[in-house]
C-alpha cells in the first residue's frame, strides 16, 4: 500500500525559505521508474506542478520556478525534500507529493496547507 | 493561465453523458499521453484516467478518456451526484528541459 504525507511549517514569513518533506512509505525510490513530484494548490485555484525526481535522480523543475525551486532525495529515509525559496503571499497554497510512474502521479498525499504572511 | 485549456465549468442531470475537453499543443498533448485527475470537494486529487484512456483499479468504466491531436476528452456517462467535482487534465511536456503541465480545470455541477 503506497502512503504519502506531507510535512512543514505552516506559516511561513515572505522572504523566507520554505521547507516541505515528503515521506513515503509502500514504495523505493530506487526502483527503475518511480518518482516523486509536488504540486501546489491556492485556495480556490487549479493545480500547478512544481517539481519532480526519478529514481535515478533526474530532476525537473517548472519552468516558471525553477529559479527558487530545489528537490532532492533521500532513498534510505524514504523521503523526498522541497525547498522554495523567497516566499511570498502569492505562494500561500496547499502543497502535495506524489508518487509518480513514469509520467503518471497516481497516488497522492493529503496535502499541507502553508499560509505566507508577516 | 494554465498551459492546458479546460472550460472552467460543466453540468449534467444525473443519468446524462458529461464530456469535458481539454486543448494543448504539439509539445504536450500532440507528442505525449494524458491523465486526468478527480478532486472532490476538500480532498487530495485521485488519478482518474491515465495513458489517454486507461483507467487505474477501482476507476468505474462510466469514465473514459480520449486524444486526438492536440486535445483530449474525458468523458462520464451514466452522471451520478457523487460525480460532482473538479476534474484537471495533466500532459507530459517536451519543451524547456520536460515538466508537467496541468489544465485549469473543470467544476462539474450534478443539477
Amino acid at each position: 500500500q503506497i502512503t504519502l504525507k506531507e510535512s512543514g511549517p505552516t506559516l511561513v514569513k515572505p522572504t523566507q525559505t520554505l521547507t516541505l518533506t515528503c515521506t513515503f512509505s509502500g514504495f523505493s525510490l530506487s526502483t527503475s521508474g518511480v518518482g516523486v513530484g509536488w504540486i501546489r494548490q491556492p485556495p480556490g485555484k487549479a493545480l500547478e506542478w512544481l517539481a519532480l525526481i526519478y529514481w535515478n535522480d533526474d530532476k525537473r523543475y517548472s519552468p516558471s520556478l525553477k529559479s527558487r525551486l530545489t528537490i532532492t532525495k533521500d532513498t534510505s529515509k524514504n523521503q523526498v525534500v522541497l525547498t522554495m525559496t523567497n516566499m511570498d503571499p502569492v505562494d500561500t497554497a496547499t502543497y502535495y507529493c506524489a508518487h509518480l510512474e513514469t509520467v503518471n502521479l497516481d497516488y497522492w498525499g493529503q496535502g499541507t496547507l502553508v499560509t505566507v504572511s508577516s | 493561465q494554465s498551459v492546458l485549456t479546460q472550460p472552467p465549468s460543466a453540468s449534467g442531470t444525473p443519468g446524462q453523458r458529461v464530456t469535458i475537453s481539454c486543448s494543448g499543443s504539439s509539445s504536450n498533448i500532440g507528442s505525449n499521453t494524458v491523465n486526468w485527475y478527480q478532486q472532490l470537494p476538500g480532498t487530495a486529487p485521485k488519478l482518474l484516467i491515465y495513458s489517454n484512456n486507461q483507467r487505474p483499479s477501482g476507476v468505474p468504466d462510466r469514465f473514459s478518456g480520449s486524444k486526438s491531436g492536440t486535445s483530449a476528452s474525458l468523458a462520464i456517462s451514466g452522471l451520478q451526484s457523487e460525480d460532482e467535482a473538479d476534474y484537471y487534465c495533466a500532459a507530459w511536456d517536451d519543451s524547456l528541459n520536460g515538466h508537467v503541465v496541468f489544465g485549469g480545470g473543470t467544476k462539474l455541477t450534478v443539477l
